[in-house]
Protein backbone atom coordinates (compact mmCIF):
# COMPACT_ATOMS: atom_id res chain seq x y z
CA UNK A 1 0.00 0.00 0.00
CA UNK A 2 0.81 3.70 -0.04
CA UNK A 3 2.63 4.76 2.85
CA UNK A 4 5.18 8.21 3.92
CA UNK A 5 6.59 8.06 6.99
CA UNK A 6 8.19 10.66 8.98
CA UNK A 7 10.06 11.17 12.07
CA UNK A 8 7.69 12.94 14.71
CA UNK A 9 9.88 15.36 16.33
CA UNK A 10 13.50 17.45 15.90
CA UNK A 11 15.03 19.92 18.29
CA UNK A 12 17.18 22.00 16.54
CA UNK A 13 19.66 25.41 18.07
CA UNK A 14 19.86 28.50 16.07
CA UNK A 15 22.06 28.44 13.45
CA UNK A 16 22.73 24.70 13.47
CA UNK A 17 21.56 22.35 10.40
CA UNK A 18 18.16 20.59 10.27
CA UNK A 19 17.93 17.04 8.92
CA UNK A 20 14.45 16.13 7.96
CA UNK A 21 13.61 12.56 6.74
CA UNK A 22 10.67 10.46 4.90
CA UNK A 23 10.37 7.62 3.38
CA UNK A 24 7.82 6.52 1.09
CA UNK A 25 6.53 3.05 -0.27
CA UNK A 26 5.73 4.21 -3.84
CA UNK A 27 8.40 4.22 -6.40
CA UNK A 28 6.42 5.25 -9.56
CA UNK A 29 5.71 9.10 -7.66
CA UNK A 30 6.58 11.83 -9.87
CA UNK A 31 7.29 14.69 -8.22
CA UNK A 32 8.05 14.68 -3.91
CA UNK A 33 7.14 17.89 -2.20
CA UNK A 34 7.98 19.36 1.09
CA UNK A 35 5.24 21.73 2.45
CA UNK A 36 5.50 24.06 6.31
CA UNK A 37 2.68 24.11 8.67
CA UNK A 38 2.68 26.92 10.62
CA UNK A 39 0.56 26.88 14.08
CA UNK A 40 -2.94 27.59 13.00
CA UNK A 41 -1.99 28.15 9.66
CA UNK A 42 -2.64 26.38 5.58
CA UNK A 43 0.54 24.48 3.88
CA UNK A 44 3.13 26.42 2.23
CA UNK A 45 4.75 24.71 -0.85
CA UNK A 46 8.53 25.00 0.20
CA UNK A 47 9.98 22.72 -2.40
CA UNK A 48 9.81 19.86 -4.50
CA UNK A 49 12.08 17.64 -6.71
CA UNK A 50 11.06 15.49 -9.91
CA UNK A 51 11.78 12.15 -9.28
CA UNK A 52 14.47 11.92 -12.05
CA UNK A 53 16.83 14.02 -9.65
CA UNK A 54 19.25 13.65 -7.04
CA UNK A 55 19.21 16.62 -5.32
CA UNK A 56 17.50 19.99 -5.89
CA UNK A 57 18.95 23.42 -3.73
CA UNK A 58 17.19 26.17 -3.44
CA UNK A 59 18.65 28.96 -1.07
CA UNK A 60 18.97 27.14 2.45
CA UNK A 61 16.90 23.89 1.18
CA UNK A 62 18.56 21.24 0.16
CA UNK A 63 16.61 17.97 -0.99
CA UNK A 64 17.90 15.01 -1.35
CA UNK A 65 16.73 11.74 -2.93
CA UNK A 66 17.79 8.53 -2.92
CA UNK A 67 14.78 6.45 -5.05
CA UNK A 68 16.72 3.04 -4.32
CA UNK A 69 15.97 3.07 -0.83
CA UNK A 70 12.76 5.48 -1.19
CA UNK A 71 14.48 7.85 1.06
CA UNK A 72 13.37 11.81 0.86
CA UNK A 73 15.40 14.50 3.51
CA UNK A 74 15.39 18.24 3.37
CA UNK A 75 18.02 20.33 5.10
CA UNK A 76 17.57 23.60 6.20
CA UNK A 77 20.65 25.54 6.29
CA UNK A 78 21.58 27.89 9.14
CA UNK A 79 18.29 27.16 10.90
CA UNK A 80 16.44 29.91 12.35
CA UNK A 81 13.85 30.66 15.15
CA UNK A 82 11.10 31.22 11.87
CA UNK A 83 11.69 27.61 10.97
CA UNK A 84 10.09 26.38 13.70
CA UNK A 85 6.83 24.85 12.17
CA UNK A 86 5.62 20.87 11.21
CA UNK A 87 7.14 19.72 7.98
CA UNK A 88 5.21 17.41 5.84
CA UNK A 89 6.70 15.66 2.63
CA UNK A 90 4.11 14.40 0.37
CA UNK A 91 3.97 12.17 -2.45
CA UNK A 92 1.19 11.59 -5.62
CA UNK A 93 1.72 7.50 -5.28
CA UNK A 94 0.76 6.05 -8.07
CA UNK A 95 -2.70 8.60 -8.75
CA UNK A 96 -1.55 11.61 -10.47
CA UNK A 97 -3.83 13.75 -7.95
CA UNK A 98 -4.40 12.16 -4.73
CA UNK A 99 -1.41 13.42 -2.49
CA UNK A 100 -0.13 11.19 0.39
CA UNK A 101 1.23 12.85 3.37
CA UNK A 102 3.32 11.87 5.96
CA UNK A 103 1.97 12.24 9.68
CA UNK A 104 4.87 15.62 10.27
CA UNK A 105 7.31 16.19 11.81
CA UNK A 106 7.98 19.08 14.51
CA UNK A 107 10.55 21.26 14.08
CA UNK A 108 11.63 23.37 17.20
CA UNK A 109 14.67 25.70 16.84
CA UNK A 110 16.17 26.81 20.07
CA UNK A 111 17.80 30.28 20.42
CA UNK B 1 -2.88 37.38 -7.00
CA UNK B 2 -5.28 35.74 -4.48
CA UNK B 3 -4.29 32.56 -3.13
CA UNK B 4 -6.40 29.61 -2.41
CA UNK B 5 -9.13 31.13 0.24
CA UNK B 6 -11.45 29.83 2.40
CA UNK B 7 -14.37 30.34 4.93
CA UNK B 8 -15.01 30.29 7.82
CA UNK B 9 -11.15 30.04 9.45
CA UNK B 10 -13.15 28.52 12.23
CA UNK B 11 -16.72 26.99 12.60
CA UNK B 12 -18.44 25.60 15.67
CA UNK B 13 -21.41 22.95 15.78
CA UNK B 14 -23.43 21.76 18.02
CA UNK B 15 -23.63 17.49 17.48
CA UNK B 16 -26.65 16.96 14.62
CA UNK B 17 -26.17 20.55 13.08
CA UNK B 18 -24.82 20.97 9.46
CA UNK B 19 -21.36 22.68 8.33
CA UNK B 20 -20.56 24.01 5.20
CA UNK B 21 -17.08 25.42 4.28
CA UNK B 22 -16.14 26.98 1.30
CA UNK B 23 -13.03 27.40 -0.74
CA UNK B 24 -12.60 29.90 -3.61
CA UNK B 25 -9.65 28.22 -5.69
CA UNK B 26 -6.81 30.99 -7.19
CA UNK B 27 -7.65 32.57 -10.61
CA UNK B 28 -6.97 29.96 -13.20
CA UNK B 29 -7.54 26.95 -11.19
CA UNK B 30 -10.51 24.31 -12.26
CA UNK B 31 -9.40 21.57 -9.85
CA UNK B 32 -10.48 21.93 -6.69
CA UNK B 33 -9.22 19.14 -3.71
CA UNK B 34 -10.54 18.77 -0.42
CA UNK B 35 -8.38 16.68 2.46
CA UNK B 36 -9.32 16.55 6.49
CA UNK B 37 -6.31 16.75 9.10
CA UNK B 38 -7.50 15.27 12.74
CA UNK B 39 -5.22 16.52 15.50
CA UNK B 40 -1.59 15.58 15.25
CA UNK B 41 -1.79 13.90 11.93
CA UNK B 42 -0.99 14.32 8.46
CA UNK B 43 -3.64 15.42 5.60
CA UNK B 44 -5.73 12.80 4.20
CA UNK B 45 -7.51 12.97 1.01
CA UNK B 46 -11.68 13.61 0.66
CA UNK B 47 -12.33 13.96 -2.76
CA UNK B 48 -11.10 16.27 -6.17
CA UNK B 49 -13.49 18.18 -8.21
CA UNK B 50 -13.35 19.70 -11.20
CA UNK B 51 -16.24 22.36 -12.31
CA UNK B 52 -19.53 20.79 -11.91
CA UNK B 53 -17.65 17.09 -11.83
CA UNK B 54 -16.43 15.14 -9.28
CA UNK B 55 -13.57 13.39 -10.09
CA UNK B 56 -12.91 10.84 -7.05
CA UNK B 57 -14.47 10.95 -4.03
CA UNK B 58 -12.83 7.55 -2.59
CA UNK B 59 -11.48 9.70 0.87
CA UNK B 60 -14.91 10.77 1.48
CA UNK B 61 -17.30 8.94 4.05
CA UNK B 62 -20.26 7.38 2.70
CA UNK B 63 -22.52 9.10 4.76
CA UNK B 64 -23.42 12.76 5.92
CA UNK B 65 -20.66 14.02 3.39
CA UNK B 66 -20.99 15.67 0.02
CA UNK B 67 -19.11 18.28 -1.92
CA UNK B 68 -19.80 20.31 -4.94
CA UNK B 69 -17.82 22.67 -7.59
CA UNK B 70 -20.74 24.52 -9.35
CA UNK B 71 -20.03 26.49 -12.59
CA UNK B 72 -20.68 29.79 -10.74
CA UNK B 73 -19.20 29.91 -7.38
CA UNK B 74 -16.84 28.25 -4.34
CA UNK B 75 -16.94 24.96 -3.96
CA UNK B 76 -18.66 23.59 -0.89
CA UNK B 77 -18.12 20.51 1.85
CA UNK B 78 -20.95 19.40 3.03
CA UNK B 79 -21.09 17.75 6.51
CA UNK B 80 -24.94 17.21 7.96
CA UNK B 81 -25.52 15.65 11.32
CA UNK B 82 -22.34 16.27 12.30
CA UNK B 83 -20.96 14.61 15.12
CA UNK B 84 -17.89 15.26 17.79
CA UNK B 85 -15.50 12.65 15.54
CA UNK B 86 -15.36 15.33 12.59
CA UNK B 87 -13.53 18.20 14.48
CA UNK B 88 -10.51 18.70 12.39
CA UNK B 89 -9.21 20.87 9.99
CA UNK B 90 -10.68 21.27 6.36
CA UNK B 91 -7.60 22.08 3.68
CA UNK B 92 -8.70 23.13 0.16
CA UNK B 93 -6.52 23.22 -2.27
CA UNK B 94 -6.48 24.39 -6.20
CA UNK B 95 -4.34 23.42 -9.62
CA UNK B 96 -4.58 24.93 -12.80
CA UNK B 97 -6.45 22.80 -15.39
CA UNK B 98 -4.46 19.95 -17.36
CA UNK B 99 -1.03 20.06 -17.02
CA UNK B 100 -0.13 24.19 -17.45
CA UNK B 101 1.90 24.09 -14.14
CA UNK B 102 4.42 21.18 -15.17
CA UNK B 103 5.02 20.74 -11.67
CA UNK B 104 1.35 19.45 -11.10
CA UNK B 105 1.61 21.43 -7.85
CA UNK B 106 -1.39 21.98 -5.17
CA UNK B 107 -1.68 25.12 -3.67
CA UNK B 108 -3.18 25.03 -0.19
CA UNK B 109 -5.68 27.09 1.24
CA UNK B 110 -5.20 28.13 4.72
CA UNK B 111 -8.12 25.75 6.20
CA UNK B 112 -11.34 25.63 8.26
CA UNK B 113 -11.24 24.22 11.91
CA UNK B 114 -14.55 22.86 12.59
CA UNK B 115 -14.76 22.11 16.08
CA UNK B 116 -17.87 19.74 17.00
CA UNK B 117 -19.27 20.38 20.58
Amino acid sequence: GEDVEQSLFLSVREGDSSVINCTYTDSSSTYLYWYKQEPGAGLQLLTYIFSNMDMKQDQRLTVLLNKKDKHLSLRIADTQTGDSAIYFCAEYGDSSYKLIFGSGTRLLVRP
Amino acid sequence: NAGVMQNPRHLVRRRGQEARLRCSPMKGHSHVYWYRQLPEEGLKFMVYLQKENIIDESGMPKERFSAEFPKEGPSILRIQQVVRGDSAAYFCASSPPGLADSTDTQYFGPGTRLTVL
